[in-house]
């Protein structure tokens, strides 16, 4: 079936280093791909999303690109801040359906 | 907009009770789901919603129930709480048009806890 699989965590780094969280998927057809970020304590927020092969996504400094060749969509952020520690997941819709991915832990230390 | 609201934010029940989790969102959207979280698990999608009188199953919908007889309301039913049901559960709702297609905005979340 339709799945999700991401780097696990947890991931701790210094401000303003270099983030990477893998995910590659597993899917029929051709599905839209996300990142939702969730703070302590609260519901799931959309960072970004992509919907056909080869768009970027993007917003506040994080990128993803879908890579059908891959089948990834992995989150990147140049310079991290201790404002960006947070649960991360990667998710997939295909049909009504959406999947979501363990998610990965970050904590940025100053 | 109060987006997507959810009650009770926390309930402990005991092995066997029932109840109903509450959720409505304002925000005229016809899609709406459930999922629990589970720690280190991420979420599962227990029951979603095409719209009103419109309900099918996703992963895990055994031992809950759920009815959508309003756009805005789309209440969860567990009948029989069992200690596996100790979780988070979020309710969330997305439209299919627009220039927010697919993006899914959730509830804060209902922690419960079955003794």
């Amino acid at each position: 079936g339709d799945s999700v699989t991401q780097m696990e965590g947890p991931v701790t780094l210094s401000e303003e280093a270099f983030l990477t969280i893998n995910c590659t998927y597993t899917a029929t057809g051709y599905p839209s791909l996300f990142w939702y970020v969730q703070y302590p304590g609260e519901g799931l927020q959309l960072l970004l999303k992509a919907t056909k092969a080869d768009d970027k996504g993007s917003n506040k400094g994080f990128e993803a690109t879908y890579r059908k060749e891959t089948t990834s969509f992995h989150l990147e952020k140049g310079s991290v801040q201790v404002s960006d520690s947070a649960v991360y997941f990667c998710a997939l819709k295909t049909g009504n359906q959406f999947y979501f991915g363990t998610g990965t832990s970050l904590t940025v230390i100053p | 907009n109060a987006g997507v609201t959810q009650t009770p934010k926390f309930r402990i029940l005991k092995i066997g009770q029932s109840m109903t989790l509450q959720c409505a969102q304002d925000m005229n959207h016809n899609y709406m789901y459930w999922y629990r979280q589970d720690p280190g698990m991420g979420l599962k999608l227990i029951y979603y919603s095409v719209g009103a009188g419109i309900t099918d199953k996703g992963e895990v919908p055994n031992g809950y129930n759920v009815s959508r007889s309003t756009t805005e309301d789309f209440p969860l039913r567990l009948e029989l709480a069992a200690p596996s049901q100790t979780s988070v559960y979020f309710c969330a709702s997305t439209s299919r048009t627009g220039p927010s297609t697919d993006t899914q905005y959730f509830g804060p979340g209902t922690r419960l806890t079955v003794l």
